[in-house]
Parts: structure tokens; C-alpha cells; sequence
């Protein structure tokens, strides 16, 4: 069965320094989202692509974090400078969402970011 | 505007009693409705969803849920807990653009 692949699971990193996450969505998901969840609580919402264009990335803190999905498949997510706060579970999900529809998200294992 | 709010932060039960997580939802639209499954440490997996089709929907691993308009509601149930149940569970309502909006979760203990 086709996944959403994430590398790397975890990352330990000290602030101030730079972090990158990979993203590898379902082959054939237009729609590929990223996701931040912080202990005990639900996911939230960073940045969402159709394609290779960004769709919403208004809850993204642009000041120290941004995405690309270049060719419109793979997708990386970079925090630079890493604060303490951002300690957290990163998750990817893509869809095969169409206009029209509803459609569910497949989520990748996430990566678990550990700033000290 | 679409919301969630899931009424319990933890369920404990006993091993082969039912399971219950209560999961109410606002929205703007016509909504679609699933549940998530969560393990420590684990991406999240899809154990149900409705669409507007039938009201009474059923999942993996015996879980259902009831769509229910009046009360603007879409509990989870199973009649019997196994102990591979205990994770953590999200409810979420989407828009038309197919953005999630998770409840904050209900952690599901059970009992041996």
C-alpha cells in the first residue's frame, strides 16, 4: 500500500541553528499539506500546496520558516533559526483532492523536532 | 466557519467494554466528518469518514460513527475495547478546499 514518507523521524538540534524536513507525498497526490503538532494537542494546519503553488500558508511564521515543493512532488520544510518553542511533531499529508470533492489525507509518520 | 470540539480529553474503559468518544462539530457547509487514530509517536490513520452518504458509518477495527444533523454531532463508537485501542483519537470537519480542522483529541485508555 502507497505512503506518505517523512525523513528524518526525529532531529535534535540546538537553537539558532537550521532544520530541514522531507516530504514525499503519495505518487499521483496533487495536494500535499504540512502540519505542526505540539504535545497534547491537535494538528495545525502550516502550509498547504496544490501542485507546486502554495494554497494557504497564512498560519506559516514566515519570518524563520518556508516550504517548496519545486517539481510539484516532493516537499521540504525549513526552520532557520530554530527556537525552543518550536519543539514539536511535524507532519506531512497529501490527498488526492479535486475541487469538488472530499477528500480523506494520508499522513506520513512524522518527524519529531526536539530544539534544545 | 467550521470547528470541532471533542467533549472528552480521556476515556478510560475496560477491556471488552464499549468505547464511546464524543465528537461535535460546527460548519458552514454541508460537512464532511472523519476520525483519526493516533499511536504514540505515530502519523495518524484514517478509521472512518462520512460525505454525505449513509448517516451510520463503519471504519477499521470495528470502530462507527453516527452522523447526526440535529445535534450537530459524530460520536465514535465500539462495542467492545481491545487493548491494541488505546491511542490517541481526532475528530475533524473539512471545507470545500479540503482543509482539516482537527478537534484537540481524546486520549483512550483501556483497562486490562
Amino acid at each position: 500500500e502507497a505512503e506518505v514518507a517523512q525523513s528524518p523521524r526525529y532531529k535534535i538540534t540546538e537553537k539558532s541553528q537550521a532544520v530541514a524536513f522531507w516530504c514525499d507525498p503519495i505518487s499521483g497526490h496533487a495536494t500535499l499539506y504540512w502540519y505542526r503538532q505540539i504535545l497534547g494537542q491537535g494538528p495545525e494546519l502550516l502550509v498547504q500546496f496544490q501542485d507546486e503553488s502554495v494554497v494557504d500558508d497564512s498560519q506559516l511564521p514566515k519570518d524563520r520558516f518556508s516550504a517548496e515543493r519545486l517539481k510539484g512532488v516532493d516537499s521540504t520544510l525549513k526552520i532557520q533559526p530554530a527556537e525552543l518553542g518550536d519543539s514539536a511533531m511535524y507532519l506531512c499529508a497529501s490527498s488526492n483532492h479535486r475541487v469538488s470533492d472530499y477528500n480523506e489525507q494520508f499522513f506520513g509518520p512524522g518527524t519529531r523536532l526536539t530544539v534544545l | 466557519a467550521q470547528s470541532v470540539t471533542q467533549l472528552d480529553s480521556h476515556v478510560s474503559v475496560s477491556e471488552g467494554t464499549p468505547v464511546l468518544l464524543r465528537c461535535n462539530y460546527s460548519s458552514s457547509y454541508s460537512p464532511s466528518l472523519f476520525w483519526y487514530v493516533q499511536h504514540p509517536n505515530k502519523g495518524l490513520q484514517l478509521l472512518l469518514k462520512y460525505t454525505s452518504a449513509a448517516t451510520l458509518v463503519k471504519g477499521i477495527n470495528g470502530f462507527e460513527a453516527e452522523f447526526k444533523k440535529s445535534e450537530t454531532s459524530f460520536h465514535l463508537t465500539k462495542p467492545s475495547a481491545h487493548m491494541s485501542d488505546a491511542a490517541e483519537y481526532f475528530c475533524v470537519v473539512s471545507d470545500p478546499g479540503n482543509q482539516f480542522y482537527f478537534g484537540t483529541g481524546t486520549s483512550l485508555t483501556v483497562i486490562p
